[in-house]
């Protein structure tokens, strides 16, 4: 079966704590993303990747970092610089950065 | 005034009811538009993926465009308590720098 999986679908952290989300997807898509969901604030970009060993930052990029060393995997570091990490976590991909793209099942992160 | 704006719902309605969901965008240089339906605690799947204005159809729902007023719709006809989601917009122009960009999504709810 091809899609996205991601893992663990829910993560609980201490505050202080770098916490490693996994993604990986089995599509042969160039393109990765990862998004930030929380309620009434609808998808916001995180980082993006076009190809192997090289990603861009999104919109809230600030207090995460991610590598792209496989086509397939595109792990986000959630660090404790991030001041609000608790939220829903998207992984996705697409065949190349203006196409569409699909979702992973999401990762729910809480950090107390 | 935001990129991309959609009703805020919540939208309740009974089986068997044809349902309308809008979003407006101000950017001119959208081309990709998509819907999304999102089940409670899952990732979004993608529904409806469209080029320019026009409509798609694919079962009981019709995508819709208007470039010329800068407004997209999804139509789902004889709605199913299956179908009771949150449905996102999403848009994006073209190119390697182009982005998508989402609505804050609506929840509909298809009362049996």
């Amino acid at each position: 079966d091809g899609g996205i999986t991601q893992s663990p679908k829910y993560l609980f952290r201490k505050e202080g704590q770098n916490v490693t989300l996994s993604c990986e997807q089995n599509l042969n898509h160039d393109a990765m993303y990862w998004y930030r969901q929380d309620p009434g604030q609808g998808l916001r970009l995180i980082y993006y990747s076009q190809i192997v060993n090289d990603f861009q930052k999104g919109d809230i990029a600030e207090g995460y970092s991610v590598s792209r060393e496989k086509k397939e995997s595109f792990p986000l570091t959630v660090t404790s610089a991030q001041k609000n990490p608790t939220a829903f976590y998207l992984c996705a991909s697409s065949i190349a950065r203006e196409d569409e793209q699909y979702f992973g099942p999401g990762t729910r992160l809480t950090v107390t | 005034q935001k990129e991309v704006e959609q009703d805020p719902g919540p939208l309740s309605v009974p089986e068997g009811a044809i349902v309308s969901l809008n979003c407006t965008y101000s950017n001119s240089a959208f081309q990709y538009f998509m819907w999304y339906r999102q089940y409670s605690r899952k990732g979004p799947e993608l529904l409806m993926y469209t080029y320019s204005s026009g409509n798609k159809e694919d079962g009981r729902f019709t995508a819709q465009v208007d470039k010329s007023s800068k407004y997209i719709s999804l139509f789902i006809r004889d709605s199913q308590p299956s179908d009771s989601a949150t449905y996102l917009c999403a848009m994006s122009g073209s190119g390697a720098n182009s982005k998508l960009t989402f609505g804050k999504g609506i929840t509909l709810s298809v009362r049996p």
